[in-house]
């Protein structure tokens, strides 16, 4: 069964500086990659989606993310944090096998201290 | 259009009370999904639909949940004899087709007292 680990629920980055949540998943074939951003009692708004053709993915409000195979991950980055980064981040991951439906990470609360 | 649409946004119930959910898609998505999401959790996947045809309803969490889409366009989601166990916020999201980005609306944020 597929399933997707998110390292740290919580993670606390200074204004201006680098952010990384992490991400990786378990699956014999490489699965269609997603992260979401949640703000406090909203829904799901999309971040960025791999579908296998760049490893390297651009997603909106300056973020991106790096497919790599061999390590089975997908870690989401930030050049510079924004006060307005904080919120929850979802990893999820889909494949065809199992009718695209959606495998959720726990979710990695992102804290932006000034 | 401007994306997917939940009513209500919030509902409280008594226990034992039946609840309606309602979920309008964006209008060419074919795709139309159900989630729970409890506090500090991801999502928990509970049915989906491709037009009308409810594709998959066995990860409904009991026989008091059910969901219609009788026109592949909106959606509702029932709960039938709440529970307390039931609170938690529940997530509509829709998809052009098999394998495209799902786009999720508010939400609705179900407490049964």
């Amino acid at each position: 069964a597929q399933s997707v680990t998110q390292l740290g629920s919580h993670v606390s980055v200074s204004e201006g500086a680098l952010v990384l949540l992490r991400c990786n998943y378990s699956s014999s074939v490489p699965p269609y990659l997603f992260w979401y951003v949640q703000y406090p009692n909203q829904g799901l708004q999309l971040l960025l989606k791999y579908t296998s053709a760049a490893t390297l993915v651009k997603g909106i409000n300056g973020f991106e993310a790096e497919f790599k195979k061999s390590e089975t991950s997908f870690h989401l980055t930030k050049p510079s944090a924004h006060m307005s980064d904080a919120a929850e981040y979802f990893c999820a991951v889909s494949r065809k096998e199992s009718n695209y439906q959606l495998i959720w990470g726990a979710g990695t609360k992102l804290i932006i201290k000034p | 259009d401007t994306g997917v649409s939940q009513n209500p946004r919030h509902k409280i119930t008594k226990r034992g009370q039946n609840v309606t959910f309602r979920c309008d898609p964006i209008s060419e998505h074919n795709r139309l999904y159900w989630y729970r999401q409890t506090l500090g959790q991801g999502p928990e996947f509970l049915t989906y639909f491709q037009n009308e045809a409810q594709l998959e309803k066995s990860r409904l969490l009991s026989d008091r949940f059910s969901a219609e889409r009788p026109k592949g366009s909106f959606s509702t989601l029932e709960i039938q004899r709440t529970e307390q166990g039931d609170s938690a916020m529940y997530l509509c999201a829709s998809s052009l087709g098999t394998g495209d980005e799902q786009y999720f609306g508010p939400g609705t944020r179900l407490t049964v007292t």
